[in-house]
């Protein structure tokens, strides 16, 4: 199937700790991003990247960090989890440059810190 | 800083009545516009997506644009209680890259 999938879709771990969640699309887009959406259901991007270069980079504190090993693929990485850390994390992946194309959204990962 | 407004409801439809979303945005160069629904506990999925002034139609969805007041809308006939969801409005920056999302409206078609 086309689509964005990202892994996993729950994550519950302790403050302190540090982790990772993966993104592929198979949608052959050259444009991948992380949302975060909190608790009131505020969907606010994080990070964009364009052809495994980072393109937009929101006010997110350093302990987030993106990684993009090909364009297919946008890893988050977590560190020193906090309690406010937790919401529902979104990969999503469009096509730049034409303006008209939306936003394909992965199925989320729910990130529960103790 | 780019924004988007809606208001967050709940915006309560008894079934089979139109239902009307609105949402305004602040980048008066912004191009692209879009309407996603959620269901709770999933992701958004895109149902409308509309670029020049007036109105598009897509079955029982109407989208609504007004370029010079800077207010975008949704208009869903005949409601179902299937339509019940938050209702996102995004709109897309001029360099095409970057998408910026309303609250979201939360509609509750009621039987």
């Amino acid at each position: 199937d086309t689509a964005v999938s990202q892994t996993p879709k729950y994550l519950v771990t302790q403050m302190g700790n540090d982790k990772s969640i993966k993104c592929e699309q198979n949608l052959g887009h050259d444009t991948m991003y992380w949302y975060k959406q909190d608790s009131k259901k505020f969907l606010k991007i994080m990070f964009s990247y364009n052809n495994k270069e980072l393109i937009i980079n929101e006010t997110v504190p350093n302990r987030f960090s993106p990684k993009s090993p090909d364009k297919a693929h946008l890893n988050l990485h977590i560190n020193s989890l906090e309690l406010g850390d937790s919401a529902v994390y979104f990969c999503a992946s469009s096509q730049p440059g034409r303006g008209r194309s939306p936003l394909h959204f992965g199925n989320g990962t729910r990130l529960t810190v103790t | 800083q780019k924004e988007v407004e809606q208001n967050s409801g709940p915006l309560s439809v008894p079934e089979g009545a139109i239902a009307s979303l609105n949402c305004t945005y602040s980048d008066r160069g912004s191009q692209s516009f879009f309407w996603y629904r959620q269901y709770s506990g999933k992701s958004p999925e895109l149902i409308m997506s509309i670029y020049s002034n007036g109105d598009k139609e897509d079955g029982r969805f109407t989208a609504q644009l007004n370029k010079a007041s800077q207010y975008v809308s949704l208009l869903i006939r005949d409601s179902q209680p299937s339509d019940s969801a938050t209702y996102l409005c995004a709109v897309k920056d001029n360099a095409g890259n970057m998408l910026t999302f309303g609250g979201g409206t939360r509609l509750m078609v009621k039987p």
